[in-house]
């Protein structure tokens, strides 16, 4: 089945730095790539999100980049800010199947 | 408001004393997921439905049972729990499959002693 690796566990950053969390999936049918952001007592909540016809995506700070061959991605958050503090997962779905598998996690942390 | 409820939000059990967590969305998803978060371990999935009367097998089903009578609702039923499924459990609702943008509700909390 699917595996997903997320890295780093944790991270932190000076407000205004820029994040990188990177994550590498097993499967190489997988073809949808969601990141998902949580903030403390919530349910996760879709940031972004990338298919696999798609190299990068960008929404105001924040963008995902795919590399198929090395079947990884990332996110990037540009310009971070004190609410940009949460736990952000990764996420691949094989295609065919409605299963979706996620990472373990990266919390973020950005000190102002 | 478009939403996922989950009842209840907290819940104290104890080993073997079946219980239901009720699930609801008021989008007309035809998809619908629980998922388990354990600290480390991040979100699992434990079943989820395509449809009315569709339901699947996630990665850690074992000790769990869903039912989907009404597109609406999706109800995660264990039968008899044991202290390994403390846990919070989200479930979560979208358009039409995993390929899709997810709706968490807010979780419920589920201890067993």
């Amino acid at each position: 089945g699917e595996n997903v690796e997320q890295h780093p566990s944790t991270l932190s950053v000076q407000e205004g730095d820029s994040a990188v969390i990177k994550c590498t999936y097993s499967d190489s049918a997988s073809n949808y790539f969601p990141w998902y952001k949580q903030e403390l007592g919530k349910g996760p909540q879709l940031i972004i999100d990338i298919r696999s016809n798609v190299g990068e995506k960008k929404d105001q700070r924040i963008a995902v980049t795919l590399n198929k061959t090395a079947k990884h991605f990332s996110l990037h958050i540009t310009e971070t800010q004190p609410e940009d503090s949460a736990v952000y997962f990764c996420a691949a779905r094989k295609g065919g199947s409605e299963k979706l598998v996620f990472g373990k996690g990266t919390k973020l942390t950005v000190n102002p | 408001e478009a939403q996922v409820t989950q009842n209840p939000r907290y819940l104290i059990t104890v080993t073997g004393k079946k219980l239901t967590v009720t699930c609801s969305q008021n989008m007309n998803h035809e998809y619908m997921s629980w998922y388990r978060q354990d600290p480390g371990l991040g979100l699992r999935q434990i079943y989820y439905s395509m449809n009315v009367e569709v339901t699947d097998k996630g990665d850690v089903p074992e000790g769990y049972k869903v039912s989907r009578k009404e597109k609406r609702n999706f109800p995660l039923i264990l039968e008899s729990p044991s202290p390994n499924q403390t846990s919070l459990y989200f479930c979560a609702s979208s358009f039409k499959g995993a390929g899709y943008e997810q709706y968490f509700g807010p979780g419920t909390r589920l201890t067993v002693t």
